[in-house]
């Protein structure tokens, strides 16, 4: 188990172009979550998937945001037309959930670090 | 709503010195509250977790009670080492269904030799 993987960690893009981020969880569970983190603020929720369905979107994701997670592993978050604005850590999580009781423990990448100049 | 606030930082500190962070919380519900940890290059570590009132969630060496009454999950480390400079960041959970994390703005720790 080599962890939540992240590609790539560093991308640097003029406003307008669009970028794609990759996580890969950890093989086993089935949740995957995208935070993001601004400078000097804690990581904020983006959006989560059970397997390949997207249950849940937070007002932060624009219609210039789009996560898919087609085969419930790997999942690409792309931001189209981007702006100063989005520059940010994204952060991508994964866990094992299995009930709605107790603590659902998620284990969080590296990130992908997004300047847009 | 849920939210969750912490002593803004840096928090500097000796090798050996007792370590308070504050983090006080506010919350629809019963949530489960966390420490998250990052260090430099790396993503956030789970620290240590409470998912009831008056439990002790504890790990090398830290440890934070959750206290309904003050709504607070403050986080304390007897003595701490160099190695322990990072920044900590409380969060809290609201067993919904999903259990989305609300952050706090994160506290930094640097310890000195």
């Amino acid at each position: 188990d080599t962890g939540v993987s992240q590609n790539p960690r560093h991308k640097i893009t003029k406003r307008g172009q669009n970028v794609t981020f990759r996580c890969d969880p950890i093989s086993e569970h089935n949740r995957l979550y995208w935070y993001r983190q601004t400078l000097g603020q804690g990581p904020e929720f983006l959006t989560y998937f059970q397997n390949e369905a997207q249950l849940e979107k937070s007002r932060l994701l624009s219609d210039r945001f789009s996560a898919e997670r087609p085969k419930g592993s790997f999942s690409t978050l792309e931001i189209q037309r981007t702006e100063q604005g989005d520059s940010a850590m994204y952060l991508c999580a994964s866990s094992l959930f299995r009930t709605p009781s107790g603590a659902n423990v998620l284990t969080f990448g590296a990130g992908s670090r997004l300047t847009v100049l | 709503g849920n939210s969750v606030t912490q002593m803004e930082g840096p928090v500097t500190l000796s090798e050996e010195a007792f370590l308070t962070i504050n983090c006080t919380y506010t919350a629809t519900g019963y949530p489960s509250l966390f420490w998250y940890v990052q260090y430099p290059g790396e993503g956030l570590q789970l620290l240590l977790k409470a998912t009831k009132a008056d439990d002790k969630g504890s790990n090398k060496g830290f440890e934070a009670t959750y206290r309904k009454e003050t709504t607070s999950f403050h986080l304390e480390k007897g003595s701490v080492q160099v190695s322990d400079s990072a920044v900590y960041f409380c969060a809290l959970s609201v067993n919904t269904g999903f259990q989305k994390l609300v952050f706090g703005t994160g506290t930094r720790l640097l310890v000195s030799p």
